[in-house]
């Protein structure tokens, strides 16, 4: 258990869908990361926030967004669901702002199927 | 712009053969490198890291040496395990930011 949190586990949607992804950092983190990972494309990131305001924008589509609550767990929402954002989505956590910079934590993440 | 290149998979090794694993990069300034690993239905851990020039990481026998002048990260390991059968991945931070850039990924199989 790597202590980074991802519900629910699996999500099988119809497109045109809006479904939302849950995260909950390891104990102390501030950093929450979100990617994307397809057979495609590999792993994106997508965005990050830092104790609750966003501090990175990658290759996040306009349908995606997401926040990190007070109480520092995130969440990813994926509307208007289309066939192509079948993916894993990962969620990882770090102390730090910088976090790439010295590696962080990942969740185990979420398969969403758009059928 | 900064990536990372890493060489094809499948690889398929018998067990105590030698791995290596190429990876190269592009990027701006003096980067942090990694190298991740995802066994199957998890998420990715954390193998090993080097953030500067000339720094060997090293971590469960798996090696790899940040040279610059090659621009590589070439991960390696003398003798490798059933249990070492993942994905492996190459990834580097630039100073901008928490983005991690990876590479697509290097799945190995070892067989008894």
């Amino acid at each position: 258990d790597s202590g980074v949190t991802q519900t629910p586990k699996h999500l099988i949607t119809a497109t045109g869908q809006r479904v939302t992804l849950r995260c909950s950092p390891r104990s102390g983190d501030l950093s929450v990361y979100w990617y994307q990972q397809s057979l495609d494309q590999g792993l994106q990131f997508l965005i990050q926030y830092y104790n609750g305001e966003e501090r990175a924008k990658g290759n996040i589509l306009e349908r995606f967004s997401a926040q990190q609550f007070p109480d520092l767990h995130s969440e990813l929402n994926l509307s208007s669901l289309e066939l192509g954002d079948s993916a894993l989505y990962f969620c990882a956590s770090s102390v730090g702002v910088e976090g790439a910079s010295y590696g962080y934590t990942f969740g185990s993440g979420t398969r969403l199927t758009v059928v | 712009g900064n990536s990372v290149t890493q060489m094809e998979g499948p690889v398929t090794l018998s067990e105590e053969a030698f791995l290596t694993i190429n990876c190269t990069y592009t990027a701006t300034g003096y980067p942090s490198l990694f190298w991740y690993v995802q066994y199957p239905g998890e998420g990715l851990q954390l193998l090993l890291k080097a953030t500067k020039a000339d720094d060997k990481g090293s971590n469960k026998g798996f090696e790899a040496t940040y040279r610059k002048e090659t621009t590589s990260f070439h991960l390696e390991k003398g003798s490798v395990q059933v249990s070492d059968s993942a994905v492996y991945f190459c990834a580097l931070a630039t100073n901008q930011g928490g983005k991690l850039i990876f590479g697509q990924g290097t799945e190995l199989s070892v067989k008894p």
